[in-house]
């Protein structure tokens, strides 16, 4: 497609159960991106992946939390024993060639999103 | 620690007026980039302007532009000739290597 799409659009679960959230990138993007957003808070960010490996995972806010990206393209979130304090808006963004040391960088495109509720 | 600071939770103009929203960040990196992103009612993040760190030259976009003071870590996005389509959350972002920091967001109310 022409942008990040994520689904579903909206999920709601009931506490201590699993969810999964999809990300699929802008065609031949490597670097996928996702995030978090809280209500009222900013952005949070949670995992970065270039190409199918996750240079950095320490964003991820704890083990119940967890990410895979496969073949370089779709990823999932899947985040276990889900807790009310997971309700958010969970967004992810793809980059044509990802970061870099040093503050280089690229320009992050995101998607629609995925709000989260966990009752 | 790098910290993004938007101190202006929320702001109305009218439409067709010039609004500045303000950013400040801290950082003791010296190359890095710097976002304004807008977040619509529909939640769909949109890059409106970016700006390298290295480049004293303000970064413009149509009716966009930035005020940045490397010197004073200020990153401010002015928007001129304000539309109602303009009405947004605007979010202030500092690219560190591995991800971004974002601000809390400013909620820009455009009025007819």
């Amino acid at each position: 497609g022409a942008g990040v799409s994520q689904s579903p659009s909206n999920k709601v679960t009931e506490k201590g159960k699993d969810v999964e959230l999809r990300c699929d990138p802008i065609s031949g993007h490597t670097a996928l991106y996702w995030y978090r957003q809280s209500l009222g808070q900013g952005l949070e960010f949670l995992i970065y992946f270039q190409g199918n490996s996750a240079p950095d995972k320490s964003g991820l806010p704890s083990d119940r939390f967890s990410a895979e990206r496969t073949g370089g393209s779709v990823s999932t979130l899947t985040i276990q024993r889900t807790q009310q304090e997971d309700s958010a808006v969970y967004l992810c963004a793809s980059s044509l060639t990802g970061l870099a040391g040093g503050g280089s960088t690229d320009t992050q495109y995101f998607g629609p999103g995925t709000r989260l509720t966990v009752l | 620690a790098q910290t993004v600071t938007q101190s202006q939770p929320e702001m109305s103009v009218q439409e067709a007026e010039t609004v500045t929203l303000s950013c400040t960040y801290d950082t003791s990196e010296n190359n890095y980039y710097l976002f304004w992103y807008k977040q619509p009612p529909s939640r769909q993040m949109i890059l409106v302007i970016r700006q390298e760190a290295y480049k004293q030259q303000n970064a413009t976009e149509n009716r966009f532009s930035v005020n940045f003071q490397k010197a004073a870590k200020s990153f401010s996005l002015k928007i001129s000739d304000s539309q109602l389509g303009d009405t947004a959350m605007y979010f202030c972002a500092f690219m560190k290597p591995w991800g971004i920091i974002f601000g809390k967001g400013t909620r820009l109310h455009i009025l007819p």
